[in-house]
Formats: C-alpha cells, structure tokens, sequence
C-alpha cells in the first residue's frame, strides 16, 4: 500500500512569494495533519483536517492555510513568504485513534 | 516554551548493547507519548506509543517506559542494532494523537 505521498519534494522560492504544497493520505485515511521542522528541531504542528473541516490550527501566522478536498488529499498554502519559511514541510494522515504516518515532505527553500 | 524536552542531542552505543533516550515533558495534560524514529530525507516513522494509563509498553526490541509523577519517558532499544542509527524523536499530545508536540531529537549512533 503508499503511504503518505507529498509534492514538490524540492522547491526554491523567492520573498514575497507564495507556494502550495500537496499531500496524498494514506488510502482510507481520512485526518491529514500539517508540520513544519525547522533544522534543528522536531516538528511543530501547523494544521489538522478531518473531513474535510478544520479541526485543529497551531501557533502560526494567517499567511498559512490549508484545505481538506473530498477525496482527503490536502494542500498547504503560504503566502507572502520570509526567510524563516525555509524548512521540511511535512504532511500525516491518520486512521481515528491510530498514530500518525507521515510522508518524506516537501524541502522549501525561500531565497 | 518547550513543552517536550529531549535534553541529549546525541547518543552512541556499541551494536549489541542497550540503546536509552529519555525525553522529558512539562504538560499534565499530556496523555499520550509516541516515539518516532527519522532518516535523512524520510518523514518521522511511527516506532511505539504508550497512554498515560500504562507504564510500560512493548513491542520486539522496542519498549517504552512512562513515569507520570516525574513527566518523564525513555525508550529502550535492546539489542541496538546499526540499522537503528536515526534521529529518535519524543511526541506527546492530549489523548488525538493528531495535534503532536515533538521533542527536539536525539540523533543515535549505533557502532559496530
């Protein structure tokens, strides 16, 4: 079966820019969560969606969103992007009560 | 504030030895733990978990040990094995297993 799938798994952008990430759960997943790891540190929670409907934000700034679409597959938007942005974006999709499995992630690298 | 604290960045151990990684939280309201393990340019792969209802919880070379009163885990790996040189990651959260706090790593080194 494949697991969590994530596109771009590379991606260069310039400030200012914005960017989507994409992300394919786990078949019969139907909870996508959002990450952001930073070098150095684990990753920290951006988003959940469980279908369809947010159920979960963390402590990040209104130029990140997201969207659940109906077949559970998500995209993570960021707009305006800085410097900081730069780092692994990761998506997870979960089964209820199940841990979650996540996918290799996206690389972005904001210039 | 960090929420969950994994005070050693780095660890090495002989292959064939007992591998321990300890992590730390402050949270009381922290009722579910989870281990993740990392390669480079891989995603975090669920390893073990354990509610705050067990103190122990095992699963082949893996187990997890919780100590409530002290907010502190530790994650044994006997016997360590090299293919076991990753990033080990310490995650808790309120009982969704959806929302994770992660830790900040410890990187493992497994020697032969």
């Amino acid at each position: 079966d494949a697991g969590v799938t994530q596109s771009p798994t590379h991606l260069i952008k310039t400030r200012g820019q914005q960017v989507t990430l994409r992300c394919s759960p786990i078949s019969g997943h139907k909870s996508v969560s959002w990450y952001q790891q930073v070098l150095g540190q684990g990753p920290q929670f951006i988003f959940q969606y469980y279908e369809k409907e947010e159920r979960g934000r963390g402590n990040f700034p209104d130029r990140f969103s997201a969207r659940q679409f109906p077949n559970y597959s998500s995209e993570l938007n960021v707009n305006a992007l800085l410097l900081g942005d730069s780092a692994l974006y990761l998506c997870a999709s979960s089964s209820p009560g199940g841990p979650l499995h996540f996918g290799n992630g996206t690389r972005l690298t904001v210039t | 504030d960090q929420q969950v604290k994994q005070n050693s960045p780095s660890l090495s151990v002989q292959e064939g030895r007992i591998s321990i990684l300890n992590c730390d939280y402050t949270n009381s309201m922290f009722d579910y733990f989870l281990w993740y393990k990392k390669y480079p340019a891989e995603g975090p792969t669920f390893l073990i978990s354990i509610s705050s209802i067990k103190d122990k919880n095992e699963d082949g070379r893996f187990t997890v040990f919780l100590n409530k009163s002290a907010k502190h885990l530790s994650l044994h790996i006997v016997p360590s094995q090299p293919g076991d040189s990753a990033v080990y990651f310490c995650a808790a959260d309120t009982g969704t297993a959806s929302k994770l706090t992660f830790g900040t790593g410890t990187r493992l080194q497994v020697t032969l």
